[in-house]
């Protein structure tokens, strides 16, 4: 069966700290996406990144980044000097039909907040 | 400005009664999805449409229904058999149901009294 496990409940830092969201997944299947979503407090998900299981690179996008290990089984996030905007729910999510969105399990999310 | 619009944001009813909850999209997207979030949990997939005309059941349909009429539209109705409806709903689309990110809407918070 597919999982997805995001330990960390709550997070709480202060600004310019870096900070790192764990995910780690379960699924049988040798193909798959993993995704990030951040929840800022009007509710709407705000979609950050998409990763196939073949692509095992890191990814960089300004103060994020992204660190995927089959090996663990886990698309770890990081944002890097962390900002009062950052504060928000994030999301991590796999899908196991070659990345049909009808089909995305997600956890239970880690609240983050930055504090200044 | 393109992007999808739930209304309303809040929601009161009284218990045994039927709400319908509205989802328009101007993304021209085919798929489109309503998704629960109960506090401190993750999204749960409800129902979800790859096409007008049609729509699947996802993990907790029960107590739910669906119309796809339109392609902009994705209605959902929490009718009195939903044992435990008071959640916060969002609605999402696609371009199509595989490999493609999802644009969400600001979700409506639903309450049951």
């Amino acid at each position: 069966a597919q999982k997805v496990t995001q330990a960390q409940t709550e997070i709480s830092v202060v600004e310019k700290e870096d900070v790192t969201l764990d995910c780690v997944y379960e699924t049988r299947d040798t193909t798959y996406y993993l995704f990030w979503y951040k929840q800022p407090p009007s509710g709407e998900l705000v979609f950050l990144i998409r990763r196939n299981s073949f692509d095992e690179q890191n990814e960089i996008s300004g103060r994020y980044s992204w660190n995927f290990q089959k090996s663990t089984s886990s698309f770890n996030f990081t944002i890097t000097a962390s900002q009062v905007v950052d504060s928000a729910v994030y999301f991590c999510a796999l899908s196991e039909r070659i990345g049909s969105q009808g089909n995305l399990i997600f956890g239970k999310g880690t609240k983050l907040s930055v504090k200044p | 400005d393109g992007g999808i619009t739930q209304s309303p944001k809040y929601l009161f009813r009284k218990e045994g009664q039927n709400v319908t909850l509205s989802c328009e999209q101007n993304l021209n997207h085919d798929a489109m999805y309503w998704y629960r979030q109960d506090p401190g949990q993750g999204l749960r997939l409800i129902y979800y449409s790859q096409i007008v005309n049609d729509f699947q059941k996802g993990d907790i349909a029960e107590g739910y229904s669906v119309s796809r009429e339109k392609k902009e539209s994705f209605p959902l109705t929490v009718t009195s058999a939903q044992k435990n409806p008071t959640a916060f709903y969002l609605c999402a689309s696609s371009i199509a149901l595989t490999d493609t990110e999802a644009f969400f809407g600001q979700g409506t918070r639903l309450t049951v009294v």
